[in-house]
C-alpha cells in the first residue's frame, strides 16, 4: 500500500497563478521527497525537507511539513506551462531505507 | 556526469514470455532500485540493490527477480509474462543512503499481449 495520499488527484490552473498540492503520510519518517513526473519519463527530484524542518524554499518551490498532522504541502508560484507533470511526494520511514511514493496529483497549467 | 540509463526503451511481449530489463546506474552510485509503474497501482516498489545484494524486497511474486553486478548495473527480469505486468519500470540509483535521494532512468515500457 502507499505510504502516501495526495491531494488533489488532478489541478487545472492558469499560468501565473500558483499551485498547492498537499500529501498525506502514515508513520513516522526521515524525510520527506517530492518529485515530478511528464508524461511517460522518469521521475525528477525537486526537494527534500527532513523531519526536524518546518518549511523549504527552491526557486519557485516551496514546501512546509507537519509532522503533527503527518502532512506537506508543495507551493509552486508562478506557474507556467512547462510546470504540467504529475507531482509525487515520497517518504522514507524512520525504520526503513525505502522510498515510499504517493499517487500523484497531475498538475495541468494552461497558457 | 552521465545520468540513470534503462534499457530498452520499449518492449512488446506475449503472455508467457520472459523479459529482461537493463539500468546502469550513475557512476559511482551503489544501490540501484526498481520501481513498477501502472495506472491503476502508481508507483510499486520492486526491489533495491546494493553492492550486489538485495537489500529491499516489495510485494511483488517470484516471477519478478533482480540482481546486481560487481559495476553497479543491475537488471531485472520478468517471468511467465501476465497481461498485467504491462508497465512503465523504473529504475533509480542513489548515492547517499541517509536521504534516500533518488535518480530515476527514463524507464523501459513493457506492453504484454
Amino acid at each position: 500500500s502507499q505510504q502516501g495520499e495526495e491531494d488533489p488527484q488532478a489541478l487545472s490552473i492558469q499560468e501565473g497563478e500558483n499551485a498547492t498540492m498537499n500529501c498525506s503520510y502514515k508513520t513516522s519518517i526521515n524525510n520527506l521527497q517530492w518529485y515530478r513526473q511528464n508524461s511517460g519519463r522518469g521521475l525528477v527530484h525537486l526537494i527534500l525537507i527532513r523531519s526536524n524542518e518546518r518549511e523549504k524554499h527552491s526557486g519557485r518551490l516551496r514546501v512546509t511539513l507537519d509532522t503533527s498532522k503527518k502532512s506537506s504541502s508543495l507551493l509552486i508560484t508562478a506557474s507556467r506551462a512547462a510546470d504540467t507533470a504529475s507531482y509525487f511526494c515520497a517518504t522514507i520511514q524512520t525504520s526503513g531505507s525505502r522510498l515510499t511514493f504517493g499517487e500523484g496529483t497531475q498538475l495541468t497549467v494552461n497558457p | 556526469k552521465a545520468g540513470v540509463t534503462q534499457t530498452p526503451r520499449y518492449l512488446i511481449k506475449t503472455r508467457g514470455q520472459q523479459v529482461t530489463l537493463s539500468c546502469s546506474p550513475i557512476s559511482g552510485h551503489r544501490s540501484v532500485s526498481w520501481y513498477q509503474q501502472t495506472p491503476g497501482q502508481g508507483l510499486q516498489f520492486l526491489f533495491e540493490y546494493f553492492s550486489e545484494t538485495q537489500r529491499n524486497k516489495g510485494n511483488f511474486p517470484g516471477r519478478f527477480s533482480g540482481r546486481q553486478f560487481s559495476n553497479s548495473r543491475s537488471e531485472m527480469n520478468v517471468s511467465t509474462l501476465e497481461l498485467g505486468d504491462s508497465a512503465l519500470y523504473l529504475c533509480a540509483s542513489s548515492g547517499q543512503r541517509n536521504t534516500g535521494e533518488l535518480f530515476f532512468g527514463e524507464g523501459s515500457r513493457l506492453t504484454v499481449l
